[in-house]
């Protein structure tokens, strides 16, 4: 099946920097997912970006399908920025979303 | 527009126990996927319904079985728990497979002791 690929595992930053989350996949897709995952456990949809770019404030995300990799851009980093961000992507032979295991990101007031 | 709801929230069960979660999808959508989370791991794909049918199963042993109702709500059932078992278990709903977009309940979060 495909595989998913996260970086960094673990990300601290200092409020207001700036960070770029990776996530790299073995195969073609059809779609691709970036979640953030609350405190309580549920997974909070950013995007849905099977290709292109698409912003949502200080949060973009640009998915170049042909390569294989997407990128998760948080400007400007809040201290509720804090947790974990997935990427989940879906083959195009599957019916079923993979996620990558995450990256955690702390971010320090 | 109802969001995706998951119940119970949490709850313990002992080692060969048998426990059943349900998830109401949210509105409009007929297509309900089931996930496991272990501590530390990103989701994993348990088993997708659509019209009341399986369609599309991940490695997990013939213990984890599931429905879909007509109104699209499902249940997730585990028999002869493990320790192994503890885990968030999530539910999510889509327009139809391969719809793309997910949208996640919160979780029913299981500890097997």
């Amino acid at each position: 099946g495909i595989q998913v690929e996260q970086s960094p595992p673990d990300l601290i930053l200092q409020e207001g920097a700036n960070s770029t989350l990776r996530c790299n996949f073995s195969d073609s897709v059809n779609n691709l997912q970036w979640f953030h995952q609350n405190p309580w456990g549920q997974l909070i949809n950013l995007f849905y970006i099977p290709s292109g770019t698409k912003q949502n404030g200080r949060l973009s995300a640009t998915t170049v399908a042909t390569e294989r990799y997407s990128l998760l851009y948080i400007s400007s980093s809040q201290t509720t920025d804090s947790g974990v961000y997935f990427c989940a992507v879906e083959g195009v032979d599957a019916g079923k979303s993979t996620f990558g295991d995450g990256t955690t990101l702390t971010v320090k007031p | 527009e109802t969001g995706v709801t998951q119940s119970p929230t949490h709850l313990i069960k002992t080692r060969g126990q048998q426990v059943t979660l349900r998830c109401s999808s949210q509105s409009g959508h007929n297509t309900v996927s089931w996930y496991q989370q272990a501590l530390g791991q990103g989701p994993q794909f348990i088993f997708q319904y659509y019209r009341e049918e399986e369609n599309g199963r991940g490695n997990f042993p013939p213990r984890f079985s599931g429905l879909q109702f007509p109104n699209y709500s499902s249940e997730l059932n585990v028999n002869a728990l493990e320790l192994d078992d503890s885990a968030l278990y999530l539910c999510a709903s889509s327009l139809y497979p391969n719809a793309g977009e997910l949208f996640f309940g919160e979780g029913s979060r299981l500890t097997v002791l």
